[in-house]
């Protein structure tokens, strides 16, 4: 069974300007995670779906970062513009969202991540 | 305030030499508390869910532990493979649904 995929795995960027990350869930798992890991801190929600639609973005730094899960399927996270402290992995987990469960109480399957680099 | 807490930070083993890292969190109506693994230049990997006080899994060297207020993970006999990061989590209720909460992680280094 095939993983999580991210793209790309590195990305350097100047402050200001934008960048887009893509992430391709296991198939047929219903909820997507975004996370942002600092280093030497555990990861951070972002954003959470479940299908095509948000479940919790309370942690999003809206004025700059979006995502979207169209079609139930792949998502993007977008930063536009960038600044210096978004230096930082960005992750991206699926989970089964086994029935009867609440979402963010599910095993979580990690993708490697998305390493950004603000200049 | 921080609803999961991990120690130590950071933890040196001899190999063989067994230890246990420490995971407690605050947050009431517990829904799972899981343990992660992640190696540099990877996402989290998963070991183990607990579920409730005085539930036991193991998995090779690793033995999970929990109780109403923290969980352990102990490592018998660890070997170097088993160097890496290893993050506790559990889900924070946030309106109608839950969010997935980190602790910062105890980075483990086992010398041959």
């Amino acid at each position: 069974e095939a993983g999580v995929a991210q793209s790309p795995r590195y990305k350097i960027i100047e402050k200001r300007q934008s960048v887009a990350f893509w992430c391709n869930p296991i198939s047929g798992h219903a909820t997507l995670y975004w996370y942002q890991q600092i280093l030497g801190q555990g990861p951070k929600l972002l954003i959470q779906f479940q299908n095509n639609g948000v479940v919790d973005d309370s942690q999003l730094p809206k004025d700059r970062f979006s995502a979207e899960r169209l079609k139930g399927v792949d998502s993007t996270l977008k930063i536009q513009p960038a600044k210096l402290e978004d230096s930082a992995v960005y992750l991206c987990a699926s989970s089964l969202q086994t029935q009867g469960t609440t979402t963010g109480t599910d095993t979580q399957y990690f993708g490697p991540g998305t390493r950004l680099t603000v200049l | 305030e921080d609803q999961v807490t991990q120690s130590p930070e950071a933890l040196r083993l001899q190999e063989g030499e067994s230890s246990s890292l420490n995971c407690s969190y605050t947050v009431s109506g517990l829904r799972g508390l899981f343990w992660y693994r992640q190696d540099p230049g990877k996402g989290p990997e998963f070991l183990f869910t607990l579920y409730s006080a005085g539930e036991e899994k193991e998995k090779e060297r690793l033995k999970a532990t929990l109780t109403k207020k923290e969980s352990f993970l102990h490592i018998t006999a660890p070997k170097p493979e088993d160097s890496a990061t290893y993050l506790c989590a559990v889900p924070a209720p946030s309106g109608g649904s839950y969010i997935p909460t980190f602790g910062r992680g105890t980075s483990l280094i086992v010398h041959p």
